[in-house]
């Protein structure tokens, strides 16, 4: 079965600063890896995706994250965080080799002060 | 891009009343629509898979009787609360996949927020 873990229930970081935000994963297969982020009584927007190629993904808004297979890991990065990337950020997974239902972590609410 | 929209966003409904949502993909066609349920620092629970013309396919736990599931065409999907408790009071998120790609991302509607009194 399919597992994400965002290990972080809260991260607080100093406004340029950089961020990570956590994610590990479980598959059977290969997986395909997303974040999305939420802003407060908002659906989810997708920010990148991990399918193939490139180990480091670069998304929206400055986000990028590195799959790491040896750790099964999907960390969340951005050099320079701003006040308005302060959201909830959702880590999903799916198996590769099938319509499987997409799995969420439960979220790590960042948190950027200025 | 591709855009979910869904209503309404906001619904306060009487135990024992049924509520509708409304999920609608506004510039693409959506076979497929998932719908879930997110509780209060908790992560998204899918509830169900909406399928245009087909029966839902609902997830483990989840009432098809309670929670039904209507895609009549390529662009709605509704789902509707029937007699809702105050168990129900959560809040609900639909989405697509812009196209029928397994590997494209998910289109997410603003959700709703029910609260059954």
């Amino acid at each position: 079965a399919q597992s994400v873990a965002q290990p972080e229930d809260q991260v607080n970081v100093a406004e340029g600063n950089p961020l990570t935000v956590k994610c590990t994963y479980s598959v059977s297969g290969n997986p395909y890896l997303f974040w999305y982020v939420q802003y407060p009584n908002r659906g989810l927007q997708f920010l990148l995706k991990y399918i193939t190629g490139d180990n480091l993904v670069k998304g929206s808004y400055g986000f990028e994250a590195e799959f790491n297979k040896s750790q099964t890991s999907f960390h969340l990065k951005k050099p320079s965080a701003l006040v308005s990337d302060s959201a909830l950020y959702f880590c999903a997974v799916r198996d590769f080799s099938g319509n499987t239902p997409l799995v969420f972590g439960k979220g790590t609410r960042l948190s950027v002060i200025a | 891009g591709a855009v979910v929209s869904q209503h309404p966003s906001r619904v306060i409904c009487k135990s024992g009343t049924s509520v509708k949502i409304e999920c609608r993909s506004l510039d693409f066609q959506a076979t497929t629509m998932f719908w879930y349920r997110q509780f209060p620092k908790q992560s998204l629970m899918l509830m169900a898979t909406s399928n245009e013309g087909s029966k839902a396919t609902y997830e483990q736990g989840v009432e098809k009787d309670k929670f039904l599931i209507n895609h009549a065409s390529l662009t709605l999907s509704t789902l509707t609360v029937t007699s809702a408790h105050p168990e129900d009071s959560s809040f609900y998120i639909c989405s697509a996949r812009g196209d029928s790609s397994y590997n494209s991302p998910l289109h997410f509607g603003n959700g709703t927020r029910l609260t059954v009194t």
